[in-house]
């Protein structure tokens, strides 16, 4: 059965503090992964998508990188505004893991 | 250039009562996707469709719920007879191409069935 897995589900940092997010999947033929980024009380919004091992994309404090099993988004010196829940997806397979939901305090 | 955009932000039903939802893609989108979402739950994909086609509805209850998305107009999700759990943010979500390209999703219509 395709699955996609997120840990940890929640997450509290220090601004500042940087750490990482996994995301490890077992979907079969994946062609790409995405991350995005949900604000409370609003659709998904968009952040990478990876398509082959090895490759890594970089936005501002977030970095993604993909290998065959899995996936990290690596948060680098944290703001209290980059607080949400992030989500990983399989592309083109339509599902999402439950997500971690990140605090960022001051 | 408008984003995805869905009505209505908030549907309050009684149970045995139907629901619309309706989701507008953004210009020059031809496919949308429908997800559920409880509280503290990830996104559930339920139908894919492109215009006038379901082309995935592997994730779509079997009964009360159909999802159409015409030549002309908004995609429209449609839940008969509602019953409390069918109490659950949707979400709509578009794409210009294929399903490996980037979703844009709108900001979700929460469904609260009394």
């Amino acid at each position: 059965e395709d699955q996609v897995t997120q840990s940890p589900e929640a997450l509290r940092l220090q601004e500042g503090e940087s750490s990482s997010l996994n995301c490890s999947y077992t979907v079969s033929g994946l062609r790409g992964l995405f991350w995005y980024r949900q604000d409370p009380g609003k659709g998904p919004e968009f952040l990478f998508t990876l398509y082959s091992a090895g490759e890594e994309k970089e936005k501002e404090r977030l970095k993604a990188t993909l290998t065959k099993k899995e996936s990290f988004l690596h948060i680098t010196a944290p703001k209290p505004e980059d607080s949400a829940t992030y989500l990983c997806g399989g592309a083109d397979k339509l599902i999402f893991g439950t997500g971690t939901r990140l605090q960022v305090f001051p | 250039n408008a984003g995805v955009m869905q009505n209505p932000r908030h549907l309050v039903r009684r149970r045995g009562q139907e629901a619309r939802l309706r989701c507008s893609p953004m210009k020059g989108h031809s496919h949308v996707y429908w997800y559920r979402q409880l509280p503290e739950e990830g996104l559930k994909f339920m139908v894919y469709l492109q215009k006038e086609n379901i082309i995935d509805e592997s994730g779509m209850p079997k009964e009360r719920f159909s999802a159409e998305f015409p030549k002309e107009g908004p995609s429209i999700l449609r839940i008969q007879q509602v019953v409390r759990g069918d109490s659950a943010a949707y979400f709509c979500a578009s794409s210009p191409g294929t399903t490996s390209e980037k979703l844009f999703f709108g900001s979700g219509t929460q469904l609260s069935v009394l």
